[in-house]
């Protein structure tokens, strides 16, 4: 079993639709949490951190549920701009950093 | 905020050569380092951890002998990937953490590195 996984995807919506990513983490030590988003042949960008209480920024909100191991990530209103790959990262417990393969959402006019 | 600058942003060298990368913290002290290496169309692959002033932990599969990482400072860390071959043709990106960052992982820039 990989340490990360996540929604396998690819993810086809249409503007103005909500979608929603999982990933699962197989640690359960890890300490911090965060999504980050991809566009093509560029680097990772933070997107948003995720914390126990949940958070929200904007039409993003992220949740994590320690009990059952996994982090989500919930997108409001699509625009075509959200189209990229959503990765989630999980950090254990001796600092170590573990992606999970990326989730690619396409946002569709 | 914080910023991790990563240079060269594109290589091409001939099979059998070196090649450095290096990864800088502009604004605040990496005291960990993580280098990455990405083939089109797949996930990030972390392929080693690097804290300030210690030897680099490389992931399995991954030869330390053949990807040299030093972390001499808080502010720099470089890759080098020596004898590159063609397999080596990848995307490299570094990351890093400390203080200063706010508890949170910046990226470089990436460096797509092309082997002939």
């Amino acid at each position: 079993r990989k340490e990360v996984e996540q929604d396998p995807g690819p993810f086809n919506v249409p503007e103005g639709a909500t979608v929603a990513f999982n990933c699962t983490y197989s640690n359960s030590a890890s300490q911090s949490f965060f999504w980050y988003r991809q566009d093509c042949r560029k680097e990772p960008k933070l997107l948003m951190s995720v914390y126990s209480s949940g958070n929200e920024d904007g039409r993003f909100t992220a949740q994590l549920n320690r009990a059952s191991q996994y982090i989500s990530l919930l997108i409001r209103d699509s625009k075509l701009s959200d189209s990229a790959t959503y990765l989630c990262v999980v950090i254990g417990n001796n600092n170590d950093m573990r992606f999970g393969a990326g989730t690619r959402l396409t946002v569709k006019p | 905020g914080a910023v991790v600058s990563q240079h060269p942003s594109w290589v091409i060298c001939k099979s059998g050569t070196s090649v450095k990368i290096e990864c800088r913290s502009l604004d605040f002290q990496a005291t960990t380092m993580f280098w990455y290496r990405q083939f089109p169309k797949q996930s990030l692959m972390l392929m080693a951890t690097s804290n300030e002033g210690s030897k680099a932990t490389y992931e399995q599969g991954v030869e330390k002998d053949k990807f040299l990482i030093n972390h001499a400072s808080l502010t720099l860390s470089t890759l080098t990937v020596t004898s590159a071959h063609p397999e080596d043709s990848s995307f490299y990106i570094c990351s890093a953490s400390g203080l200063g960052s706010g508890n949170t992982i910046y990226f470089g820039e990436g460096s797509w590195l092309t082997v002939v």
